[in-house]
């Protein structure tokens, strides 16, 4: 049963340009949601988080967007440079659980050309 | 900051024998640590969680006697693959997450394990 879903697995987007890429969940207690950013042969570099309380989260070019009732997670990158060029992660927990234990996604990876 | 260290990068050795990876943070106290497993093209699947001074909390279906975990300290966890085997090969990444459940969790760059 996958609750942390990214449909699209990879994506391709020029120079410049804006990046989104998308992520699901069916969990309704997740309440905490990060986007990871993951190079080859390395782990994932933590880029972005959003609470369930907020419906968006700006920091320098990368933005998230929260849709609660659609279930649904967004990470804008304006604009987008050849160094995105990664796998990006999202990943979704429930606080109010005794781990707090992430829940991630297949990855997206995204291509981003000169 | 919240930089996370793991080592060995990589690993090949003989099926039967035990492999120990070593998970620390370097800038800060970790007071919850995590271990992952990745196979090729998808996700990160946790395998345990560790709080310093306690026993690890393991995920369905991960063997805790073929997988020990320790975290004897707010800096360092370890996982030991007991009696390694082809199947075991795999992308393992710990990571760890300074206090309360709001802070991210800190990955380290993982270790490569290839049993032959």
């Amino acid at each position: 049963d996958q609750q942390v879903k990214q449909n699209s697995p990879s994506l391709s987007v020029q120079e410049g340009r804006i990046s989104i890429l998308n992520c699901d969940y069916t969990n309704s207690m997740f309440d905490y949601f990060l986007w990871y950013k993951k190079y080859p042969a390395e782990g994932p570099t933590f880029l972005i988080s959003i609470s369930s309380i907020k419906d968006k989260n700006e920091d320098g070019r990368f933005t998230v967007f929260l849709n609660k009732s659609a279930k649904h997670l967004s990470l804008h990158i304006v604009p987008s440079q050849p160094g995105d060029s990664a796998v990006y992660f999202c990943a979704a927990s429930a606080r109010g659980g005794a781990t707090n234990k992430l829940i991630f996604g297949t990855g997206t990876l995204l291509a981003v050309q000169p | 900051g919240a930089v996370v260290s793991q080592h060995p990068s990589w690993v090949i050795c003989k099926s039967g024998t035990s492999v120990k990876i070593e998970c620390r943070s370097l800038d800060f106290q970790a007071t919850t640590m995590f271990w992952y497993r990745q196979f090729p093209k998808q996700s990160l699947m946790l395998m345990a969680t560790s709080n310093e001074g306690s026993k690890a909390t393991y995920e369905q279906g991960v063997e805790k006697d073929k997988f020990l975990i320790n975290h004897a300290s707010l800096t360092l966890s370890t996982l030991t693959v007991t009696s390694a085997h082809p199947e075991d090969s795999s992308f393992y990444i710990c990571s760890a997450r300074a206090g309360a459940a709001n802070q991210p969790q800190h990955f380290g760059d993982g270790t490569r394990l290839s049993i032959l």
